[in-house]
């Protein structure tokens, strides 16, 4: 099936720093891509939609100026963690949709400090 | 989006079938359902999907009733390598914007 990895698979970053999260799909192209956050013993949690070529589309209570998306070609969307907080330690989990389903990345794991 | 509804926890044993439904009451007519397993610090993976009737492939069985309100994941015989989280979405194939439940957290036995 089709892959999509991320990088870093973890991250550890003081107070205060921005951290970039990259998505990419290996072998397909994907005009959009969702990216998930996700806390310990909770469920995913969708954060926004990434398009190629525009501007991504933020859910509800989610501050896209905290988190921004950029989707520069048909196989990479980068999510930055903003000014990050002890309260941003999470799971964040990227997607990008196949003909049916959609396929999900490992996973970046960030911790604040 | 449709709202899914799972329980929150099952226990099994190894060796068991195990069902776990999913309800799903506002399904629209062209959304699908769609099944996916998630062990701790990884990222969700598909397991299967359809649209009514039943499904197989080699690693589980989906059935969903005339109604479509609600289905249900077969796993058959269960070993402890299948303790994870299972989550029900539905969505259309076209949108592909799914909205997670709480996921089900089987934990198997041995």
């Amino acid at each position: 099936g089709a892959v999509v990895s991320q990088h870093p698979s973890r991250v550890i970053c003081k107070s205060g720093t921005s951290v970039k999260i990259e998505c990419r799909s290996l072998d397909f192209q994907a005009t959009t891509m969702f990216w998930y956050r996700q806390f310990p013993k909770q469920s995913l949690m969708l954060m926004a939609t990434s398009n190629e070529g525009s501007k991504a589309t933020y859910e509800q209570g989610v501050e896209k100026d905290k988190f921004l998306i950029n989707h520069a070609s048909l196989t990479l969307s980068t999510l930055t963690v903003t000014s990050a907080h002890p309260e941003d330690s999470s799971f964040y989990i990227c997607s990008a949709p196949g003909t049916y389903e959609q396929f999900f990345g490992p996973g970046t794991r960030l911790t604040v400090l | 989006l449709a709202k899914t509804t799972q329980p929150i926890s099952m226990d099994s044993y190894e060796g068991q079938e195990v069902n776990i439904t999913c309800s799903h009451n506002n399904i629209a007519t062209n959304d699908y359902i769609t099944w996916y397993q998630q062990f701790p610090s990884q990222g969700p993976r598909f397991i299967i999907q359809g649209y009514k009737t039943k499904v197989t492939n080699e690693v589980a069985s989906l059935f969903i009733p005339a109604d479509r309100k609600s289905s249900t994941l077969s796993l058959p015989r269960v070993s402890l390598s299948d303790t994870a989280v299972y989550y029900c979405l539905v969505g259309q194939s076209g949108t592909y914007k799914y909205i997670f439940g709480t996921g089900t957290r089987l934990k198997v036995l041995a």
